[in-house]
This record gives C-alpha cells, structure tokens and sequence, in this order.
C-alpha cells in the first residue's frame, strides 16, 4: 500500500534561518495522489498547511512551500526564514484514486525553532 | 470556522476496561474519521463515516467499533481495552471525499 517517508524529527532551526523537511511517497499506483502538509501546534489538532493535486505545482502558505515532483515522487516543504512561532509538528500526508479520502500520513517531523 | 470537539481529552482505563471516545463537529460535513497516533508513526485511519448510520473500515480496525448516530457525531468504543491501544486519537471531519479534513485536539488514552 501507500507509505509516506519524511524527515526524521527533531529538526532544530535558529529563528530566521531556512528549513526543508523532506517528504517522499511511494509509488504504488499509476494514479497521481493529492498531497498535503499539515500541522499540529502544541496542544492543538492538525490543520491544513497546504495541498497539492497536480505534479508539477507548487502550493505555498504561510511563507512555507512545496512541489509536487512527480518524477523523484517528493514533495519538499520550505520555508526560507522560520520564526519560533513555526515550532510544531510537520505531517506530509497523501490520498489516492478512489481512497482519495483514507490518507497516509508518515511520522510527523517536531520542528524547534530557537530564537 | 470549522470546530471539532473531542471528549475526553485525557482516559486512562485498566486493561479488559470499556471506553467510548466522543467526537462532535458543527461544520455540516457528511465525512467524519477516527485516526491513532503513535510515536514513530503516522497517524492511522481506525474507521470513518459517511453519514450517519453509515460505517466504513480503515486501514487499522480491530479492537475497535465505532458508530455515527448523527451528521455531527460519531463514536469510537473500546470494548475490551488492551494496553496496545494507549495512543493518541484524533477525529477529523471533511466536507468532501479527499478534501481538507478538519481535526479535533486530540484524546489521549492510556491503558494500564
């Protein structure tokens, strides 16, 4: 079935640096997946970062991006200058064909920020 | 904004104990999941909903029953808890099959 690889935490970044998690899925189906980026800040539930459903696009917020490569089946977030508020924990996530809504999350990636 | 509750937000239960996790959302959404989290995983999909009355098996089901009385709520029960099953568990609810999925802050729940 589908598996989710990502960046093993806690990554620890200085406020205003650049950080890169690194998100790659497997290749299952020949059917593209939808991919996302959730969050979950301390004591909160997950929220929607960012999704993406078409390989070559990029979505971006917050300052924070990722693109959808189809060919290295990775989708990378970014952000070129955290600040201590982006400390929390990172989940890539995808759905595919008609399980498009049973997502596959990997690990969660802890990011502290320092300031 | 979307809102989904969880009660309780802490359980803590013996082994071969009954436990029933309740999740309630007021957004409308026809779609409703149950997902644990473990240290070193993901999180995983236990059952979900697509309305109420209806119920759908996820990729990690058993030791777990769950049942969607209403559009707005759905319930995971333990019936015979085991300590495997301490874990953090979330629910989630999404407007659309594979559309953003709105998540609740999460139970935990230890087994002793």
């Amino acid at each position: 079935g589908d598996s989710v690889t990502q960046t093993e935490g806690p990554v620890t970044v200085s406020e205003s640096e650049s950080l890169i998690i690194n998100c790659t899925y497997s290749a299952t189906s020949i059917a593209y997946p939808n991919l996302f980026w959730y969050v979950r800040y301390p004591g909160e539930g997950l929220q929607l970062l960012l999704k993406v459903i078409t390989a070559g696009q990029k979505g971006s917020s917050r300052g924070f991006e990722a693109t959808y490569n189809k060919e290295t089946t990775s989708f990378h977030l970014q952000k070129a200058s955290v600040q201590e508020s982006d400390s929390a924990v990172y989940y890539c996530a995808l759905g595919r064909g008609s399980a498009l809504g049973r997502l596959h999350f990997g690990a969660g990636t802890q990011l502290i920020v320092i300031p | 904004e979307a809102a989904v509750t969880q009660s309780p937000r802490n359980k803590v239960t013996v082994t071969g104990g009954n436990v029933t996790l309740s999740c309630r959302q007021t957004n409308s959404h026809n779609y409703m999941y149950w997902y644990r989290q473990d240290t070193g995983h993901g999180l995983r999909l236990i059952h979900y909903s697509y309305g109420a009355g209806n119920l759908q098996i996820g990729d990690v089901p058993d030791g777990y029953k769950a049942t969607r009385t209403t559009q707005e709520d759905f319930f995971l029960l333990l019936e015979l808890a085991s300590p495997s099953q301490t874990s953090l568990y979330f629910c989630a609810s999404s407007g659309d099959w594979g559309g953003e999925q709105y998540f609740g802050p999460g139970t935990r729940l230890t087994v002793l």
